[in-house]
């Protein structure tokens, strides 16, 4: 039973460039959630989601920042023109429920921007 | 607003001998607490829950919390450090219905010397 499966692991892009970070959830899982880990820090909510639906994304800047999790394939969280800020490790985890069950972490996209 | 305090940056103790990681959080009328555990460049792996059950709560590799509402406290603990404890430990805190808009604490590197 595979885990919650994130690709790619490491990312490099130049600033100006768009990352587009993979999430796909536990089989039996709709509920995606993703969270940003800068150095030094623990980690930050940023966005709540069920298939094709945004249930919370309090935790998203207001700009660049996008996540969808469609009927079908992976959760995406796509940031467009990227700035060094931005450069963290991306987690995304999932649970069967929204509520009561603990989520289960994906290994992290770290994202480095140049 | 709600916010919880891992008091220690980093706890450093020799195998054999007991750990305590401390956190302590921010009152409300029903948190749900978690301990989480971070090797490096992987995901989180859940240690333990409480959600209003028992105070003691055992976890995963020998350890164990307990929840003093009295000093709002959820510190960790273990009798004996072996040298694969060595991680990041992220107490984690949640109110209300949705575990998916949790609130990490800073983290606490657990150095573990032979």
């Amino acid at each position: 039973n595979a885990g919650v499966m994130q690709n790619p692991r490491h990312l490099v892009r130049r600033r100006g460039q768009e990352a587009r970070l993979r999430c796909s959830p536990m089989k039996g899982h709709s509920h995606v959630y993703w969270y940003r880990q800068l150095p030094e820090e623990g980690l930050k909510f940023m966005v709540y989601l069920q298939k094709e639906n945004i249930i919370d994304e309090s935790g998203m800047p207001k700009e660049r920042f996008s996540a969808e999790f469609p009927k079908e394939g992976p959760s995406i969280l796509r940031i467009q023109q990227v700035v060094r800020g931005d450069s963290a490790a991306y987690f995304c985890a999932s649970s069967p429920t929204g509520t009561d069950s603990p989520l289960h972490f994906g290994n992290g996209t770290r994202l480095t921007v140049t | 607003a709600q916010s919880v305090t891992q008091l220690d940056s980093h706890v450093s103790v020799s195998e054999g001998t007991p750990v305590l990681l401390r956190c302590n959080y921010s009152s409300s009328y029903s948190p749900s607490l978690f301990w989480y555990v971070q090797h490096p460049n992987k995901g989180l792996q859940l240690l333990l829950k409480y959600t209003s059950a028992a105070t003691l709560v055992k976890g995963i590799n020998g350890f164990e919390a307990e929840f003093k509402k009295s000093e709002t406290s959820f510190h960790l603990t273990k009798p004996s450090a072996h040298m694969s404890d060595a991680a990041e430990y992220f107490c984690v805190v949640t109110y209300g219905g949705s575990q998916g808009n949790l609130i990490f604490g800073k983290g606490t590197k657990l150095s573990v010397k032979p």
